[in-house]
């Protein structure tokens, strides 16, 4: 099946801060989409976006499916973007990385 | 509209034990699935149904049974529960196909002894 790397892994950033999440994926995909899993356990759908870019207030994504990659920016953090970050590709079947762990302190 | 829920939120059995976990939805949504969550790992996909009377396995399906009766309910049916089962459960929904959005219902923990 289709192998989803993402990075980094861990990222701890102070509120205002911008930040850049990465997501490549082994195979060529029909989507992508975008996840915030937040302190409580709860999974948001950001984002569907199997190529170009899209942008929901401070959030925009951009995927390169012909690169096979798919970027995620958070602008001027605030400490409820704290959580974990997944990407999901669809190649079989919807692929989780193991996410970016996003904790922004005040 | 109550989107995805599941119940029961919180779960410990021992092993062997059986039981049920319930999602419903109520968006009628046709394409419904199971995930399961373990420390540091993404999600991954146990069953999933198309559409009323229609399921098909996931990547990690053994020890698992689903059924889907109606186009709401989508229960996940443990057999005869071992420690590796213990993790964290989630149940999705999308309006027709698994490409589209997908909304996840907010879990039940399981724990086995």
């Amino acid at each position: 099946g289709i192998q989803v790397e993402q990075s980094p892994p861990d990222l701890i950033l102070q509120e205002g801060a911008n930040s850049t999440l990465r997501c490549n994926f082994s195979d060529s995909v029909n989507n992508l989409q975008w996840f915030h899993q937040n302190p409580w356990g709860q999974l948001i759908n950001l984002f569907y976006i199997p190529s170009g870019t899209k942008q929901n207030g401070r959030l925009s994504a951009t995927t390169v499916a012909t690169e096979r990659y798919s970027l995620l920016y958070i602008s001027s953090s605030q400490t409820t973007d704290s959580g974990v970050y997944f990407c999901a590709p669809f190649g079989d079947g919807l692929t989780f990385g193991k996410g970016t762990h996003l904790i922004i302190q005040p | 509209n109550a989107g995805v829920t599941q119940t029961p939120k919180f779960q410990v059995l021992k092993t062997g034990q059986s039981m049920t976990l319930q999602c419903a939805q109520d968006m009628n949504h046709e394409y419904m699935s199971w995930y399961r969550q373990d420390p540091g790992m993404g999600l991954r996909l146990i069953h999933y149904s198309v559409g009323a009377g229609i399921t098909d396995q996931g990547e990690v399906p053994n020890g698992y049974n689903v059924s889907r009766s109606t186009t709401e309910d989508f229960p996940l049916r443990l057999l005869s529960a071992a420690p590796s089962q213990t993790s964290v459960y989630f149940c999705a929904s999308s309006l027709g196909l698994p490409t589209d959005t997908q909304y996840f219902g907010p879990g039940t923990r399981l724990t086995v002894l």
